[in-house]
């Protein structure tokens, strides 16, 4: 069974600056996707990226970016210029791509819960 | 207009009631879901319909009944509940379970307190 693990229960960052969030996981597939989530106090999961574990380069979306490292199976974020409504819990998900993998099924990390300074 | 729609928002409710989740997506997809949010856990899938059909039911106890009447609108209907089944309870919708690479869009939650 596939497990998504985040190390980082808190992380604070200071605003404008750069904090990278880490994210581990455990899989036997070789194809498959990621994402990370975001959930600020309103409680809605709002999506911030995602990668297709085929591709090799790492996904970009303005300021937030991923270090995908297939072979050591981490997937860390990266929150550019940090502004203080980026303050939430940031979940690692994972998602087999297998036709006989789970409907559906997003695995989950426990998640990581930022602060941002001003 | 967050495209899923969650009612209500919060809702108490005594061990021997019986009360519904309701949860309505805008988005045009063809699966929903419902998962349970409890804290210091990850989020726990319960159910999950691909055109109205339920394709997986996650091991969850019968006093949760899950109901899908068509693509747009999915129910929990919830009855004799413990104290335990506190949490958070959000309903997604994506484009199709056969669309791996289809992410979640999830609604804003109903806080459930089994008192």
């Amino acid at each position: 069974a596939q497990t998504v693990t985040q190390s980082q229960p808190e992380m604070s960052v200071q605003e404008a600056e750069t904090v990278t969030l880490s994210c581990t996981y455990d899989t036997s597939e070789s194809d498959y996707y990621l994402f990370w989530y975001k959930q600020p106090p309103s409680r809605q999961m709002i999506l911030v990226i995602r990668q297709e574990a085929y591709k090799q380069q790492n996904a970009t979306e303005n300021r937030f970016s991923v270090n995908f490292q297939k072979a050591a199976k981490s997937f860390s974020l990266k929150i550019s210029d940090s502004q203080l409504g980026d303050a939430a819990m940031y979940f690692c998900a994972y998602r087999s791509a297998s036709y006989g993998g789970s409907q559906g099924n997003l695995i989950f990390g426990k998640g990581t819960k930022l602060s941002v300074k001003p | 207009e967050t495209g899923v729609t969650q009612t209500p928002r919060h809702l108490v409710m005594g061990m021997t009631n019986k009360k519904s989740l309701k949860c309505e997506q805008h988005l045009g997809h063809n699966a929903m879901y419902w998962y349970k949010q409890s804290a210091k856990k990850p989020l726990e899938l319960m159910f999950v319909y691909n055109f109205k059909e339920q394709t997986e039911n996650n091991s969850v106890p019968s006093r949760f009944s899950p109901e899908c009447p068509n693509s747009s609108h999915l129910f929990l209907h919830l009855h004799t509940l413990q104290p335990e089944d506190s949490a958070l309870y959000l309903c997604a919708s994506s484009g199709g379970t056969g669309k791996k690479n289809s992410p979640l869009h999830f609604g804003n939650g109903t806080r459930l307190t089994v008192t």
